[in-house]
């Protein structure tokens, strides 16, 4: 079965662009949720997707917006890019979003502002 | 609003020594607890979790921890630590499931021949 997918896998944008990152679950999977990582902030939870709705949204400006797929695909999309976006963004995929189903990480979108 | 602690940023045990990485949460209610570890090969992988029932809850690669509601913590242990276990471990903190996840700052665990 295979894992998680995000890509692309690294990318670097200008100050001012946008960028759409890609996340494909496992099959079968329902909810993909987003995180974004930085050396300052640390891990921060961005949103959370269900059966092509947003569940939840962390607090993040509304630059940060994203959409789930019907086919459980997912995208995610940073306006207005800011040299603070430069991250790790991560994406997950379970079952369900009860917590009861093990969650399965993909391995990244490395994001460079410059 | 929920906050998790994790007081110590870095840990050095020897291999085959027991680990205890501690964690304290803030939440008003019954929290679900999680803890993740990353590492450069693995990326980051949800070790164990805990939302009700028995408290001491167990994970993958030999890792457990303890949920003490009396003391907010959800510690994470195991008895003997391999050399791959060096990692980043992160515990986490919800109101329901993997909705809006707080993550603790991370502890960094590095092991000794």
């Amino acid at each position: 079965k295979a894992g998680v997918t995000q890509t692309p896998r690294y990318l670097i944008k200008t100050r001012g662009q946008q960028v759409t990152l890609s996340c494909s679950p496992i099959s079968g999977h329902r909810s993909v949720s987003w995180y974004q990582q930085t050396p300052g902030q640390g891990l921060q939870f961005l949103f959370e997707y269900f059966s092509e709705t947003q569940r939840n949204k962390g607090n993040f400006p509304g630059r940060f917006s994203g959409r789930q797929f019907s086919n459980s695909r997912s995208e995610m999309n940073v306006s207005t890019l800011e040299l603070g976006d430069s991250a790790l963004y991560l994406c997950a995929s379970s079952l369900a979003t009860s917590g009861q189903e093990t969650q399965y990480f993909g391995p990244g979108t490395r994001l460079l502002v410059l | 609003a929920q906050s998790v602690t994790q007081p110590d940023i870095h840990i050095t045990v020897s291999e085959g020594a027991s680990l205890e990485l501690r964690c304290n949460y803030s939440y008003g209610a019954t929290p679900y607890l999680f803890w993740y570890v990353q590492s450069p090969g693995q990326g980051l992988q949800l070790l164990l979790k805990y939302f009700s029932g028995d408290t001491l809850v167990q994970g993958i690669k030999g890792f457990e921890a303890e949920f003490k509601r009396s003391q907010s913590s959800f510690n994470l242990r195991k008895p003997s630590v391999h050399w791959s276990d060096a990692a980043e471990y992160f515990c986490a903190v919800s109101s329901g499931g993997y909705q809006k996840v707080t993550f603790g700052t991370g502890t960094k665990l590095q092991v000794i021949p």
